[in-house]
């Protein structure tokens, strides 16, 4: 079953605009990840959440993360051409000596000249 | 920087046949972990490995298996292909000794297609 839930699927804005993604999750978590993926290619990490987290910053993005409605927000700043990608949440639920990430449904994010 | 290698990038194989996917993570990173993409979908926790040890299983069918070697590479051996195993395959890596948020690192995956 699905644990987060992305919105919106896609997402289309100009070069120079923000772009909001949403993810909401189910069960209890340990940290919330966000991955970008260029079409078949690999999972890039971009930024890692912790629980006891609210907000994080790394350079044009910025996350936020309210436990108690299990949501989580990553805005793009000043979005490029080349932030063209699908971003995806990922919660991770620890069990034993190994983290387990669930992925959300994923962001389509398109951004043109 | 090294990154998690996978091998092949590209695999074809007919229903019923046998595949192995390969994965070489970080060095000195000792988890490692396997997912399954299909077309327009999102990953898919397969199976986790710390130590050598399996450590976590999700969604992974009886037809595939999976071990961790003592070089901490690891291999995905899938039997019985059937047409709804054709997808992108992920390893992943990362510092399972150092306690919770670690992130994990993909490799670029194994695109599997089954004729």
């Amino acid at each position: 079953s699905q644990q987060g839930e992305e919105d919106p699927q896609a997402l289309s804005i100009q070069e120079g605009e923000n772009a909001t993604m949403n993810c909401s999750y189910k069960t209890s978590i340990n940290n919330l990840q966000w991955y970008r993926q260029n079409s078949g290619r690999g999972l890039v990490h971009l930024i890692l959440i912790r629980s006891n987290e609210r907000e994080k910053h790394s350079g044009r993005l910025r996350v936020t993360l309210d436990t108690s409605k299990k949501s989580s927000s990553l805005l793009i700043t000043a979005s490029r051409a080349a932030d063209t990608a699908s971003y995806f949440c990922a919660t991770d639920q620890r069990r034993g000596t190994a983290s387990k990430l669930t992925f959300g449904t994923g962001t389509r994010l398109q951004v043109t000249l | 920087a090294a990154g998690v290698i996978q091998s092949p990038r590209h695999l074809i194989k007919e229903k019923r046949e046998t595949a192995t996917l390969k994965c070489y993570p970080i060095p000195r990173h000792d988890t490692v972990y396997w997912y399954q993409q299909g077309p327009g979908q999102d990953p898919q926790f397969l199976i986790s490995f710390y130590e050598k040890m399996q450590s976590d299983k999700g969604s992974i069918p009886d037809r595939f298996s999976a071990q961790q070697f003592s070089d901490y590479h690891s291999e995905l051996n899938m039997s019985s292909l059937e047409l709804g195993d054709s997808a992108l395959y992920f390893c992943a890596s990362s510092l399972g000794g150092l306690g919770d948020n670690q992130p994990q690192h993909f490799g670029d995956g194994t695109r599997l297609s089954i004729l």
